[in-house]
């Protein structure tokens, strides 16, 4: 069955590496997506894709940024990690074009900075 | 700022209790999605309304959209004890179909 796949699932890391959260769709869609979800914010949109080489910065894109080099796949790397990224992460994908555009969510990430 | 506000944030009501849970949002939109988040997991999408539409229905779902007070709203009829999660209401603007914004949502406890 196709699915939305994010790894890993829990991550603690020190302030300052670099870390990346991997994100793999069969789907077969177009259009991929990363929020970050903390409690009182709901999601809040990261970057997003369109497509092979297409990537845009979301609403709280500083400190974070996406390649997208296959249809599949969608990296989300913190450059330099920092305490104020903690949260939980979460990759969507949906078809397109379309004007229907249901998100297929993926299980998610808890990040911990040190 | 996010587009979509879920009011009340919290709700607690008794197995077999109608839940409903309000949504209002700030532009105009191309279609308004409701998703349920069970604890630890991802957003599993459950209805959507595209702004042409007044009502929609979904099993015991059913949804209202309001362009003019530009507000919706989802009502759980009958509700179990497995309709405990948290909803969101996601809106698709006019502009720019692919992204949803998301509100913070509304935690429904249902007691058995």
């Amino acid at each position: 069955d196709a699915e939305i796949t994010q790894s890993p699932r829990h991550k603690i890391t020190e302030t300052g590496r670099q870390v990346t959260l991997a994100c793999h769709q069969t789907w077969n869609h177009n259009n991929m997506f990363w929020y970050r979800q903390d409690l009182g914010h709901g999601l809040r949109l990261i970057h997003y894709s369109y497509g092979v080489q297409d990537t845009n910065k979301g609403e709280v894109s500083d400190g974070y940024s996406v390649s997208r080099s296959n249809t599949e796949d969608l990296p989300l790397t913190l450059e330099s990690a920092a305490s104020s990224q903690t949260s939980v992460y979460f990759c969507a994908s949906s078809p397109g074009p379309t004007d229907y555009n249901e998100q297929f969510f993926g299980p998610g990430t808890r990040l911990t900075v040190l | 700022s996010q587009q979509g506000e879920e009011d009340p944030q919290a709700l607690s009501i008794q197995e077999g209790e109608n839940a409903t849970m309000n949504c209002s949002y700030k532009t105009s939109i191309n279609n308004l999605q409701w998703y349920r988040q069970n604890s630890g997991r991802g957003l599993v999408h459950l209805i959507l309304i595209r702004s042409n539409e007044r009502e929609k229905h979904s099993g015991r779902l059913r949804v209202t959209l309001d362009t003019s007070k530009k507000s919706s709203s989802l009502l759980i009829t009958a509700s179990r004890a497995a309709d405990t999660a948290s909803y969101f209401c996601a809106t698709s603007w006019m502009d720019s179909s692919y992204k949803l914004i998301f509100g913070s949502g509304t935690r429904l406890l249902v007691r058995p």
